[in-house]
């Protein structure tokens, strides 16, 4: 079974300066997919970023990059430039390749201050 | 762009009665997955179906049914509601199998007095 652990229950930032929320995970597949999720307030999971656990190269979306180290199973999210709408629940989220099941970890709830 | 359509958004039952939330993927998406999140706690996963046909199994309790209609449609049947039950509850779709490409809804919120 995996697991996926968050270690930041909250964080704070101020707009426009840089935070990185962490997750490690446990698993003994080779090949999954790694996620992070973003929760607002108005409770819709949006997808923020994927990562292909044989890709070597970080995945990045805009202000949004990960810091993905496959042998030390960690998987960091770095929002660049953080603005008032990034003010979220974050989750951190394992799947096996070829399979269909999300594992969550327990969330970093981030607060962008003005 | 058409989303994932849950109703009700919210639902208020009493204990032992029978609650149904459904679920309308985006259009051509054929898999369709619940999940349950607590307050305060992560999602949970319930369980999956691809195809019409149940993929994977979680979390679920006897008490709760689902299944996929035809036109891909999915409805999560939930019978003697107990406090415990009250939630979210997360329908997402996606698009191609095992590509972690999952899109939510917005949930539908079940209050059990």
């Amino acid at each position: 079974a995996q697991t996926v652990t968050q270690s930041q229950p909250e964080m704070s930032v101020q707009e426009a300066e840089t935070v990185t929320l962490s997750c490690t995970y446990d698993t003994s597949e080779s090949n999954y997919y790694l996620f992070w999720y973003k929760q607002p307030p108005s409770r819709q999971m949006i997808l923020v970023i994927r990562q292909e656990a044989y890709k070597q190269q970080n995945a990045t979306e805009n202000r949004f990059s990960v810091n993905f180290q496959k042998a030390a199973k960690s998987f960091s999210l770095k929002i660049s430039d953080s603005q008032l709408g990034d003010t979220a629940m974050y989750f951190c989220a394992f799947m096996k390749h070829a399979g269909n099941m999300l594992t969550f970890g327990g969330g970093t709830r981030l607060m962008v201050k003005p | 762009a058409a989303g994932v359509i849950q109703s009700p958004r919210h639902l208020i039952k009493e204990k032992r009665e029978t609650a149904t939330l459904k679920c309308y993927p985006i259009p051509r998406h054929d898999t369709v997955y619940w999940y349950q999140q607590g307050p305060g706690q992560d999602p949970q996963f319930l369980i999956s179906f691809y195809e019409k046909m149940q993929s994977d199994k979680g979390s679920i309790p006897d008490r709760f049914s689902a299944q996929q209609f035809s036109d891909y449609h999915s409805e999560l049947n939930m019978s003697s509601l107990e406090l415990g039950d009250s939630a979210l509850y997360f329908c997402a779709s996606g698009g191609k199998w095992g590509t972690g490409e999952l899109f939510f809804g917005e949930g539908s919120r079940l209050t059990v007095l």
